[in-house]
């Protein structure tokens, strides 16, 4: 069955430190692949967009990579802020099933004065 | 901006009731999406909605239905509320079926059945 892999354990950073957040996935050839960006009691709030034919993409402090070999998407916070601290989750699209995606559990970030 | 409006932020039932979830989006999408979310199970699609009147099952539609009588809003129905229902409900909305459209999300409703 299809799965998606993300850091089950939070993830503790020093602010102004690189944070990386890992996302893998099995049994899937998805088309696109989503980040958002979840606050405590709040909704997912859409942050990047990678397409399967892009390997990089950037937005401000942002980078998000996507390695359709390794089944693997990586995330990148430079210059991380206590700001930045949420639940993070990424989110598979494939182009024959339109705009329905299958979410990660997310991974909690935590930054650190 | 899209603004997507969940009515309730908490609701408390009981086992047995009929339990309704309102949604409501002031884009004018087509598509609307209600999820269910637990810890470490992420977010799970119950049903969404390419149209008016028009449903289709999720991954985890059983004891779920919906409506969608109007364009702007999407229902979720608990037919008869069980404890394992307890949980973060999310609706969200696209504007149409085309690809790499990002999910708009309301703030979600934490619901708890006793």
């Amino acid at each position: 069955s299809q799965k998606i892999e993300q850091n089950s354990e939070a993830l503790n950073i020093q602010e102004g430190k690189t944070a990386t957040l890992t996302c893998n996935y099995t049994n899937y050839s998805p088309a696109y692949l989503q980040w958002y960006r979840q606050d405590p009691g709040r909704g997912p709030v859409f942050l990047l967009l990678i397409r399967e034919n892009e390997k990089e993409k950037r937005k401000e402090r942002l980078k998000v990579t996507f390695d359709t070999t390794l089944k693997q998407s990586l995330f990148h916070i430079t210059a991380s802020q206590p700001a930045d601290s949420a639940t993070y989750l990424c989110a598979l699209g494939s182009d024959s099933s339109a705009s329905k995606i299958i979410f990660g559990s997310g991974t909690r970030l935590s930054i650190r004065p | 901006d899209v603004k997507v409006t969940q009515s309730s932020r908490y609701l408390v039932k009981r086992t047995g009731e009929k339990v309704f979830l309102e949604c409501v989006q002031d884009m004018d999408h087509e598509n609307m999406f209600w999820y269910r979310q637990d810890p470490g199970l992420g977010l799970r699609l119950i049903y969404f909605s390419y149209d008016v009147k028009m449903k289709e099952k999720g991954d985890i539609p059983e004891g779920y239905s919906v409506s969608r009588e109007k364009k702007e809003r999407f229902s979720l129905i608990l037919e008869s509320a069980s404890t394992n229902q307890t949980s973060m409900y999310l609706c969200a909305s696209t504007p149409d079926r085309g690809l790499y459209q990002p999910q708009h999300f309301g703030d979600g409703t934490r619901l708890s059945i006793l």
